[in-house]
């Protein structure tokens, strides 16, 4: 049973250019969650995506975008790159949107030079 | 806002000793509680969660934790530590209901001394 997968692993661009993330969730899962987990600090919730949708957006600005598929994976798209993007990108699945568990995918470093 | 707090930045221990690591929470309604762990480039097991019931909860690799509404904590904790546990630790909460986002801690770093 293939756990939650992202790729790439690692990712280099430059300042200004765009970014796609991408993640399959864990097999059954319906929901994918987004986090940025900059250096030395605790991850932070992007967004979350059920059925299509985004459900609920953290405290990130309107350059970050996603999208869900009919096959519940998912897509983190990064407009107009800062060096404060550089971070460690982290997608979660779990089944229904509220209250259950949270399985995490290995993340993708992207670097902003 | 909630909040989470874990107080230790980094905590060192030598392997086959007790183990404790501190979370704090700020919310005032009943939060569903989980510690993760990380390795270095790696990304979050989950090796507990407290949602209700019985406050002392087992999870993964020898690990428990106590939930304590009084004190809004949800300590980590293991009796003999092993080198295989050195990583990075993070407590998240999720507010219950209708809230689907978690909110994690800064991280305790872990060392384990041979």
């Amino acid at each position: 049973d293939a756990g939650v997968t992202q790729s790439p692993t690692h990712l280099i661009k430059t300042r200004g250019q765009q970014v796609t993330l991408r993640c399959s969730p864990k097999s059954g899962h319906d929901t994918v969650s987004w986090y940025q987990q900059a250096l030395g600090q605790g991850p932070q919730f992007i967004f979350q995506y059920y059925e299509e949708e985004e459900r609920q957006r953290g405290n990130f600005p309107d350059r970050f975008s996603g999208h869900q598929f009919p096959n519940y994976s998912s897509e983190l798209n990064v407009n107009a790159l800062l060096l404060g993007d550089s971070a460690l990108y982290l997608c979660a699945s779990s089944l229904g949107a509220v209250n259950t568990e949270a399985f995490f995918g290995q993340g993708t470093r992207l670097t902003v030079v | 806002a909630q909040s989470v707090t874990q107080p230790d930045i980094h905590i060192t221990v030598s392997e086959g000793a007790s183990l404790e690591l501190r979370c704090n929470y700020s919310y005032g309604a009943t939060p569903y509680l989980f510690w993760y762990v990380q390795s270095p480039g790696q990304g979050l097991q989950l090796l507990l969660k407290y949602f209700s019931g019985d406050t002392l909860v087992q999870g993964i690799k020898g690990f428990e934790a106590e939930f304590k509404r009084s004190q809004s904590s949800f300590n980590l904790r293991k009796p003999s530590v092993h080198w295989s546990d050195a990583a990075e630790y993070f407590c998240a909460v999720r507010v219950s209901g209708s809230a689907r986002q978690l909110t994690f801690g800064s991280g305790t770093q872990l060392t384990v001394l041979p």
